[in-house]
């Protein structure tokens, strides 16, 4: 149980254009979703916290404009990130908390800009 | 807000001994500390976790050790193994909120 659907797994994009890494729940509701971003080598880094039917959370020093997060029902959870540059590449997860106490993350979205 | 700060960065042992990592967190509120062990590419993999009534969790070969008093929380592995080589990640929440990460740890086990 408790398991969320990540896509795409990887994505390769040109300079200037936009990317939707889309969460699914698939057999809980996921009311919150935390979006990380983790640079090779380093940790997960919390960049918003989304939930469903209201704006989104965004940490410190993550640009709201660029990172565009909506989570319009209790299954789905979209990350767009608009305008990407070769500094956005990176491995982005989503995560949820889930009924059990504990989280659950998707598989992971490797995008590349080039 | 809270911070995890986890030591050591990296970490060699020889196939059978154990290994320790550490990890302290700075929010007293904080009653969820899993661990996580993550191959490259991959979503972090639950491998113990343990809530702030409990001072001590074991399963098997690993053990998770929780001081609430000092706001540190350790992860044991005993007996390890070639195949236990990875990045191990201390985590710390409140009450299903957003989940901090530790730095990380690149475990290395020599056989």
């Amino acid at each position: 149980g408790a398991v969320v659907s990540q896509h795409p797994s990887w994505v390769i994009c040109k300079s200037g254009t936009s990317v939707k890494i889309e969460c699914r729940s698939l057999d809980f509701q996921a009311t919150t979703m935390f979006w990380y971003r983790q640079f090779p080598k380093q940790s997960l880094m919390l960049m918003a916290t989304s939930n469903e039917g209201s704006k989104a959370t965004y940490e410190q020093g993550v640009e709201k404009d660029k990172f565009l997060i909506n989570h319009a029902s209790l299954t789905l959870s979209t990350l767009t990130v608009t305008s990407a540059h070769p500094e956005d590449s990176s491995f982005y997860i989503c995560s949820a908390p889930w009924g059990g106490g504990g989280y659950t993350f998707g598989s992971g979205t490797r995008l590349t800009v080039v | 807000g809270e911070n995890v700060e986890q030591h050591p960065s990296t970490l060699s042992v020889q196939e059978g001994d154990s290994a320790v990592i550490k990890c302290t967190y700075s929010d007293s509120a904080s009653n969820y500390f899993p661990w996580y062990k993550q191959e490259l590419g991959k979503r972090p993999q639950l491998i113990i976790d343990i809530r702030s009534n409990v001072g001590e969790k074991k399963d098997q070969r690993i053990a998770v050790t929780l001081n609430k008093t000092a706001k540190h929380f350790s992860l044991h592995i005993t007996e390890t193994q070639p195949e236990d080589s990875a990045v191990y990640f201390c985590a710390a929440s409140r009450d299903g909120n957003k989940l901090v990460f530790g730095a990380g740890t690149i475990l290395r086990v020599k056989s």
